[in-house]
Order: structure tokens, then C-alpha cells, then sequence
């Protein structure tokens, strides 16, 4: 079974502090994915990477940077967090394939407050 | 622009019934969809697929039905579980230039005994 693990569950931070959420896979996939859920708009796009060192921004990346050292590792810093980044965050990770969002496996998702 | 809408938020039916969730979308690029079922606190897994070249596809209890003129899919669960009781999202992916998935707001399943 492909695992799509996630260094914390709850992380509670200040205004302005730097963040770190850190998502690990198992499985070699290529393709590694970082969303945000929020009540009443779904999962958001942040950011996604197709290989080691290669990243694009998805459909929301102000606020957000992301780095990707190792292929089994995908992590998200938030450079000065906000209240306005209170939320859900969901990592995932696929194979790669002439599409890049074929079936994606999730992690159990960080829920971050910022106080 | 919300191109994929799932316009009910919740959805209550009996244990053995059908469910019934629905999904539109208004971009005619988008030529794949995805349906994921997300329980709280866990991570979305990934429930059915259908390609747009088809307007069916059924794996057990699950179907999905595609219907391309109306840009309208439905996820039908039969017989209906109370372990089925989750929120489903329904997913589009476009083809054509930049790719792109785009996910709807999800519905909330609620199986009753």
C-alpha cells in the first residue's frame, strides 16, 4: 500500500513564525502535491512537483514556498505565517504518467492554526 | 469561477438504498474525472475514475455515470453502508494547454442504520 506520511497532525503557530510541514511517500512516485481544504471551497492547488528539485506553482502559491531535495520528500514552508493560513493541508503523491493528476494518494493532512 | 459544483452539501439516505451524489463542471477541456471519499481526519482516497471517451464505469457497488452534453457526473452507491458515511469530492482534469485538476466543494454522505 502506498503510505503518504505527514510529520504533524495539529501544529499550532504564531503570526509571522516560519513554517515547516514536512510529507514523506513511500511508493517513488514522481509527482508530489501540496492543498489546502477549507470549509466550503474544496481542496486548493498550492503548490506541486514532478521530480527532485522541480516545482510549479498550483493555483494559490502567495504565501507558500516548497522544496524538494529528496524524491521521496515534498515539504511546504510558510516564510511568515498569517492567520489567513489557518488551515487543513494535505499532502499527495503519484505516479508519473503522461498526465500528471491521474489517482493520487493522500496523506492524513496537518491541520494548522496560527494564532 | 467555480467550473466544478457540487451543488448539494449533504446528502442522507437509508443503509441499503442508493445514493446518489452529483457533480457539474463548464469547462469542455476537462477530460478526465475523479471521485474521492474522505473520512475526518484522513486524507482523501481515491474512490472511482471515469475517461471522458466513456459514460460509464462501475467498480462493485460503485458507478459513475458521464453525461458529456449536459457536462454533468453522478456517483450512484448501491446498496448504501453506514462505512460509506464520508464527504466525496468530485475531481476534473483538463487536457488541453496547462493541466490542470480542479476539485469541487464535496458532499457530505450521511448513511443511516
Amino acid at each position: 500500500d502506498v503510505k503518504v506520511t505527514q510529520s504533524s497532525r495539529y501544529l499550532v503557530k504564531r503570526t509571522g513564525e516560519k513554517v515547516f510541514l514536512e510529507c514523506v511517500q513511500d511508493m517513488d512516485h514522481e509527482n508530489m502535491f501540496w492543498y489546502r481544504q477549507d470549509p466550503g471551497l474544496g481542496l486548493r492547488l498550492i503548490y506541486f512537483s514532478y521530480d527532485v528539485k522541480m516545482k510549479e506553482k498550483g493555483d494559490i502559491p502567495e504565501g507558500y514556498s516548497v522544496s524538494r531535495e529528496k524524491k521521496e520528500r515534498f515539504s511546504l514552508i510558510l516564510e511568515s505565517a498569517s492567520t489567513n493560513q489557518t488551515s487543513m493541508y494535505l499532502c499527495a503523491s503519484s505516479l508519473k504518467g503522461y498526465f500528471r493528476f491521474n489517482e493520487q494518494f493522500f496523506g492524513p493532512g496537518t491541520r494548522l492554526t496560527v494564532l | 469561477d467555480q467550473q466544478v459544483k457540487q451543488n448539494s452539501p449533504s446528502l442522507s439516505v437509508q443503509e441499503g438504498r442508493i445514493s446518489i451524489l452529483n457533480c457539474d463542471y463548464t469547462n469542455s477541456m476537462f477530460d478526465y474525472f475523479l471521485w474521492y471519499k474522505k473520512y475526518p481526519a484522513e486524507g482523501p482516497t481515491f474512490l472511482i475514475s471515469i475517461s471522458s471517451i466513456k459514460d460509464k464505469n462501475e467498480d462493485g457497488r460503485f458507478t459513475v455515470f458521464l453525461n458529456k452534453s449536459a457536462k454533468h457526473l453522478s456517483l450512484h452507491i448501491v446498496p448504501s453502508q453506514p462505512g460509506d458515511s464520508a464527504v466525496y469530492f468530485c475531481a476534473a482534469r483538463t487536457q488541453g494547454g496547462s493541466e490542470k485538476l480542479v476539485f469541487g466543494k464535496g458532499t457530505k454522505l450521511t448513511v443511516n442504520p
